[in-house]
């Protein structure tokens, strides 16, 4: 069974740029999340999707923002893209919505803003 | 608000010692309690869950954790550590009154084996 697999691998904006990432879960999964992880700040929650609807949102500004396809796909979009931006992106897959839901991780996207 | 503290930041050990590393919790609900780990230019591995049920839990690659209420704590252990088990250990929280699969994660704790 292919795991979550997160496109593209790495990718190089600069400042004020948008990029969007996209993440596509493990078949059958229909729940996906979004984390940044970066050195200062550690791993932090983004936003979740179940059935192509924003489930949970994390404190992050406006200018992060996600969807989920019909496919249970999902991609995020970053504008107006920030130094501070730059960090590795990793997305999660569940089986569904729920609490005791083990979110299983993709090898991530990392960005890197000049 | 919930959240995770691992103690500590790195930590040095030699091959076939024992390791244990250290998560501390803080909740005032129940929770269900998680470790990854994360090798280099990689995402993250669930290295085991607690649930429900056993306070101790058993681990793919030799590791367990025990979860102890009282001390609202779930210490990751192994008996004897490989050089391949190097790499970035993630405790991370869920909690009962949560909507979602959202994960509060610890810092991390690098475990550094060595020959």
């Amino acid at each position: 069974k292919a795991g979550v697999t997160q496109t593209p691998r790495y990718l190089i904006k600069t400042r004020g740029q948008q990029v969007t990432l996209s993440c596509s879960p493990i078949s059958g999964h229909r729940s996906v999340s979004w984390y940044q992880q970066t050195p200062g700040q550690g791993l932090q929650f983004l936003f979740e999707y179940f059935s192509e609807t924003q489930r949970n949102k994390g404190n992050f500004p406006g200018r992060f923002s996600g969807r989920q396809f019909s496919n249970s796909r999902s991609e995020m979009n970053v504008s107006t893209l920030e130094l501070g931006d730059s960090a590795l992106y990793l997305c999660a897959s569940s089986p569904g919505w729920g609490i005791n839901q083990p979110q299983h991780f993709g090898d991530g996207t990392r960005l890197s803003i000049l | 608000a919930q959240s995770v503290t691992q103690l500590d930041s790195q930590v040095p050990v030699f091959e076939e010692a024992p390791v244990e590393l250290r998560c501390n919790y803080s909740s005032s609900v129940s929770v269900y309690l998680f470790w990854y780990v994360q090798y280099p230019n990689q995402g993250l591995q669930l290295l085991l869950k607690y649930l429900s049920g056993s306070t101790l839990v058993k681990g793919i690659n030799g590791f367990e954790a025990e979860f102890n209420k009282s001390q609202t704590s779930f210490h990751l252990r192994k008996p004897s550590v490989h050089i391949s088990d190097t790499a970035e250990y993630f405790c991370a929280v869920r909690t009962f009154n949560q909507a979602g699969t959202a994960l509060i994660f610890g810092k991390g704790t690098t475990l550094s084996v060595s020959s």
